[in-house]
Formats: structure tokens, C-alpha cells, sequence
């Protein structure tokens, strides 16, 4: 129930493509949804979020896209560049609990 | 405003030794968590501090410990050192819901 499955374990996308990310999670509490993202010898940070109030969050290329029926959430990049190769983490944590509950992350790479 | 610190930047340690690394959480944030990210994998949580008071541990052993002074910094022990405690270890302060990674403790148990 505790945990968020993150699909794929890596991608490989065309530079321009569309790069997309999908999460599914159990817990019906889960209220905040973020995304992170890192890159190599860094820590993660925060990309974007989104609160199940909202179906879509897009700030610049990247958008989240919330089913909360299917209990989904995806990362989508559009017009994907090399410097986008990074791993991707998506999380989720409930009502009153900030711990995150995190998947397993997407290593993405960017090809020119 | 200053980010997370930590230190140090590289820990190298043998096998049976203990390691202790510190974490300086951004100002006003009163949680701090401990993560442990082997090479190429994912984040394991580790333990979730907050008001000085241990709110969460993930699945590790009791060799694994630590402990949140009144000014929210953080210090993470790892006692009897084993080869497969190799891995950057990050931590993250927050207020709320976001996490702020500092740059890592990478660790080497030879």
C-alpha cells in the first residue's frame, strides 16, 4: 500500500522527442506528487509537483499528468535535449505525513 | 540562502570501522532525512528526523543510527562498517512536503 511503482527502469529518447514516465501508486491518502530529478554526483531536486486536485501541471517542456481513477501520475518532456539525460524520481506522500514515498527511478538519456 | 550541507565529501573507511557523517539542513527547516543511494540505484530511506525527535526509520539494520541536535543539524552513524555500505549517502531538510538534497557523502568501505 506504502509503495509507488515507477516505470520504465530507463529510456532512451531521440533529441526533440517526447520523453514520458509513468508512476502508479496503491494509497488512496497519497496527496502530494512530486518529481525529481538528478544528475550524476548530485542530490535530487525538485522538478514539479501536483496535488490530485489538478488533472495536469506543465511548467515549461515538463508536465505531470494525474489519473487519480487509476491511481496514476506521469512526467512527460517534451522536446527532449541531451541535457535532460539525468534519473527521474517520482514520489508521493499522504495527508499529515511528510516522509516521501519514492519510486524506484528512470535513468533517461538523451540521444542528439 | 544556503543549501543543505554536508560532510564530509568522501569517507573512506575498512571493513569493521565506524563512520560518522553530518548534515546541515537549510535555515527555519526543522526535518531533516538520511538517504542511502548505492551506485546507479535508488533512493533507500534511511531515517527521517524532525523537532529533534526520530519520526521514522527505513529497513536497516540497528548499526545504523543517528540523531538531530536542537539547531536540526544531523549526524548519521554507521558502526561496524561492511562492504556493502559503499554508497553516497544524501540528506534532505524540509519544512513540508519538499525535499532539499544536499550534494552527498560518498562512502568507501575497503
Amino acid at each position: 500500500q506504502q509503495q509507488v511503482k515507477q516505470s520504465p527502469q530507463s529510456l532512451i529518447v531521440q533529441k526533440g522527442g517526447i520523453s514520458i514516465i509513468n508512476c502508479a501508486y496503491e494509497n488512496t491518502a497519497f496527496d502530494y506528487f512530486p518529481w525529481y530529478q538528478q544528475f550524476p554526483g548530485k542530490g535530487p531536486a525538485l522538478l514539479i509537483a501536483i496535488r490530485p486536485d489538478v488533472s495536469e501541471k506543465k511548467e515549461g517542456r515538463f508536465t505531470i499528468s494525474f489519473n487519480k481513477s487509476a491511481k496514476q501520475f506521469s512526467l512527460h518532456i517534451m522536446d527532449s535535449q541531451p541535457g535532460d539525460s539525468a534519473t527521474y524520481f517520482c514520489a508521493a506522500s499522504r495527508v499529515g505525513n511528510y516522509q516521501l514515498i519514492w519510486g524506484a527511478g528512470t535513468k533517461l538519456i538523451i540521444k542528439p | 540562502e544556503a543549501g543543505v550541507t554536508q560532510s564530509p565529501t568522501h569517507l573512506i573507511k575498512t571493513r569493521g570501522q565506524q563512520a560518522t557523517l553530518r548534515c546541515s539542513p537549510i535555515s527555519g527547516h526543522t526535518s531533516v532525512y538520511w538517504y542511502q543511494q548505492a551506485l546507479g540505484l535508488g533512493l533507500q530511506f534511511l531515517l527521517w528526523y524532525d523537532e529533534g525527535e526520530e519520526r521514522n526509520r527505513g529497513n536497516f539494520p540497528p548499526r545504523f543510527s543517528g540523531r538531530q541536535f536542537p539547531n536540526y543539524s544531523s549526524e548519521l552513524n554507521v558502526n561496524a562498517l561492511e562492504l556493502e555500505d559503499s554508497a553516497l549517502y544524501l540528506c534532505a531538510s524540509s519544512n513540508y512536503n519538499e525535499q532539499f538534497f544536499g550534494p552527498g557523502t560518498r562512502l568507501t568501505v575497503l
